[in-house]
């Protein structure tokens, strides 16, 4: 079946030490999205791929990249993980950027925790 | 710019009753609206969504929602609870075009007793 998948499901680092998320579709979509999910809260965009054009959200901090090599990967990188960025990672795909036309299709996410 | 607003955090019901989870919607245009469903320690899946095709929506595992410009509503029902039901559910709102943003709703857990 065609999904998205994050690699892995359960993260712990450290405070401070950086840390990689992994997405991967096989859905040949365009776009790609993370999101954040702080316990309790609804996801929060953080970026997103078009393609290889880069979109950040106006109020994302800077400690958290995120690089596409190719169509079907896509990482977050957070530089230097701060106890306030523990939380449920999301990732999701669309095959356009018209959020109301194109569905959004996500992964199972990846938990972190920060030590 | 659009937003969705769900009235408490916790719905609880009884197995074979009747859910009503609740989303009320701002915008200045005529929307998209969505309700995902999250399992614990899942990713979110789309329930149904409202493209104005229809005011009643049909969706996955029985669900449905009625669009109601004139309440600016958009409630999900199923009319009986499996305790598979048990999750959280968020109600989300998009208008068109390349540059449209999908904004959330807090979520409601909904708990479903024997």
């Amino acid at each position: 079946d065609a999904m998205v998948i994050q690699n892995p499901r359960y993260q712990v680092t450290q405070f401070g030490k950086p840390v990689t998320l992994s997405c991967s579709q096989t859905l040949n979509h365009n776009v790609m999205y993370w999101y954040q999910q702080k316990s309790s809260q609804a996801p929060k965009l953080l970026f997103h791929y078009y393609d290889k054009d880069f979109n950040n959200e106006a109020d994302t901090p800077d400690n958290f990249q995120s690089r596409r090599p190719n169509t079907s990967f896509c990482f977050l990188d957070i530089r230097s993980p701060g106890l306030g960025d523990a939380a449920m990672y999301l990732c999701a795909t669309s095959r356009g950027r018209d959020r109301g036309k194109y569905e959004q299709y996500f992964g199972p996410g990846t938990r972190l925790t920060v030590t | 710019a659009q937003s969705v607003t769900q009235l408490g955090s916790h719905v609880s019901v009884s197995e074979g009753a009747l859910v009503l989870l609740r989303c009320n919607y701002s915008s200045s245009v005529p929307p998209y609206l969505f309700w995902y469903v999250q399992y614990p320690n899942q990713g979110l899946q789309l329930l149904l969504k409202y493209t104005s095709a229809a005011t009643l929506v049909k969706g996955i595992n029985g669900f449905e929602a009625e669009f109601k410009k004139s309440e600016t509503s958009f409630h999900l029902t199923k009319p009986s609870a499996h305790m598979s039901d048990a999750a959280e559910y968020f109600c989300a709102v998009s208008l068109t075009g390349a540059n449209s943003k999908l904004t959330f709703g807090k979520g409601i857990t909904l708990s479903v007793r024997p």
